[in-house]
């Protein structure tokens, strides 16, 4: 059973404007939830992450915010850019860790 | 510094094959990962190491197994294989425990026919 869901298969908006990827949990034992960016032909790479006592995370363009009561986290890239471009995993921490299926981004120029 | 790399980068084999996958880290990680990732399915954990000289099963171990004699080095087995392990595997490692980053290598992409 896939425990991390990330609807969302894909992914278009434009250089400039805000991407906003989601992604739901069904298990309220995890506790650290994490965003994995990747490039084709390459390993995944960290991004940003946070956990589950705090309900927001600023890093530079990216926020990720973590909406427990309705077990959702997101993240926002703002503003966008070309090299954003990726697939992007959310992940989450329990006795192991799950990845959701990914969210293909393409921002146009 | 390479980080964390894995031998062979691409392999095809035949149904009841063996093989092994290596992954080294020049690190100094304590933690090391394998995982597949299959379309529509993400990344799924199949085993993991917290040290050296041990060994846990993660989401989907069935047909695998691992070793990790040296710290360095992460090494998954595949006894028998099975078109349902046609793949790409990534493996990765962290400093510490869940919460650290965990850095991954570039992949090895195994089909089994």
């Amino acid at each position: 059973d896939q425990q991390v869901k990330q609807n969302s298969p894909s992914l278009s908006v434009q250089e400039g404007r805000i991407s906003i990827l989601n992604c739901d949990y069904t298990n309220s034992m995890f506790d650290y939830f994490l965003w994995y960016k990747k490039y084709p032909a390459e390993g995944p790479t960290f991004l940003i992450s946070i956990s589950s006592i705090k309900d927001k995370n600023e890093d530079g363009r990216f926020t990720v915010f973590l909406n427990k009561s309705a077990k959702h986290l997101s993240l926002h890239i703002v503003p966008s850019q070309p090299g954003d471009s990726a697939v992007y995993f959310c992940a989450a921490k329990g006795n192991d860790m799950r990845f959701g299926a990914g969210t293909r981004l393409t921002v146009k120029p | 510094n390479a980080g964390v790399t894995q031998t062979p980068k691409f392999r095809v084999l035949k149904t009841g094959q063996s093989m092994t996958l290596l992954c080294a880290q020049d690190m100094n990680h304590e933690y090391m990962y394998w995982y597949r990732q299959d379309p529509g399915m993400g990344l799924r954990l199949i085993h993991y190491s917290v040290g050296e000289g041990t060994t846990a099963k993660g989401e989907v171990p069935d047909g695998y197994n691992v070793s990790r004699l040296k710290k360095q080095n992460f090494l998954l087995g595949l006894e028998s294989a099975a078109p349902s392990q046609t793949s790409v595997y990534f493996c990765a490692s962290s400093s510490g425990d869940w919460t650290d980053t965990q850095y991954f290598g570039p992949g090895t992409r195994l089909t089994v026919l």
